[in-house]
């Protein structure tokens, strides 16, 4: 199986929104609402943001966001905060009933 | 809250077995679904599997002529084996639920080198 794929990078200034996207097949993301996100500090366990493409668990931020399009799913971070500068990981179910990651973005506040 | 602890040995030599245990805390090793996902340095997230509290598996494709788990409801703990393994598998491992499709929470990960 293929790793989804993710920008290497995206920045943005504090305040600001930016987008994170996650580009699968009709047999992984395109296929079910079962896309999930990850924020990753260094040194750190991911922890999930969203799930189902676009539910938050408890606790998290509204600042974040999820959607999905097609075979392409989407995390916004809107308000752009020092704190969210790290690595992001969508992940989805797959048809073959397994996981797959996409390959990991880098957020950097300018 | 169910809390995930990973342990093992953290260096192995070429050609031999990786065995990891993750510990539960906080609840059943019976009533979720678990997952081992890996991370070599600097890199990103690969699922290597799953295991039901049946005991049924799923493997990643490219891991699954080398992998397998088992869960030790004695124990309330499950466990990953990777056999064979070369410098590739070198990683910090963590184990996590994946029960709802998600992962969470996850374990604080496990670093394993593999060197002879």
């Amino acid at each position: 199986q293929s790793a989804l794929t993710q920008p290497a990078s995206v920045s943005g200034s504090p305040g600001q929104s930016i987008t994170i996207s996650c580009t699968g097949t009709s047999s992984d993301v395109g296929g079910y609402n079962y896309v999930s996100w990850y924020q990753q500090h260094p040194g750190k366990a991911p922890k999930l943001l969203i799930y189902d493409v676009s539910n938050r668990p408890s606790g998290v931020s509204n600042r974040f966001s999820g959607s999905k399009s097609g075979n392409t799913a989407s995390l916004t971070i809107s308000g752009l905060q020092a704190e969210d500068e790290a690595d992001y990981y969508c992940s989805s179910h797959t048809s073959s009933f397994t996981r797959v990651f996409g390959g990991g973005t880098k957020v950097t506040v300018l | 809250q169910v809390q995930l602890q990973e342990s093992g040995p953290g260096l192995v030599k070429p050609s031999e077995t990786l065995s990891l245990t993750c510990t539960v805390s906080g609840g059943s090793v019976s009533s979720y679904f678990w997952s081992w996902i890996r991370q070599p340095a600097g890199k990103g997230l690969e699922w290597i599997g799953r295991i039901q509290p049946s005991g049924a598996t799923d493997y990643n494709p490219s891991l699954k002529s080398r992998v397998s788990m088992s869960v030790d409801r004695s124990k309330n703990q499950f466990s990953l084996n990777v056999k064979s393994v070369t410098a590739a598998d070198t990683a910090v491992y963590f184990c996590a639920i994946s029960s709802d499709w998600r992962f969470d929470p996850w374990g604080q990960g496990t670093l394993v080198t593999v060197s002879s």
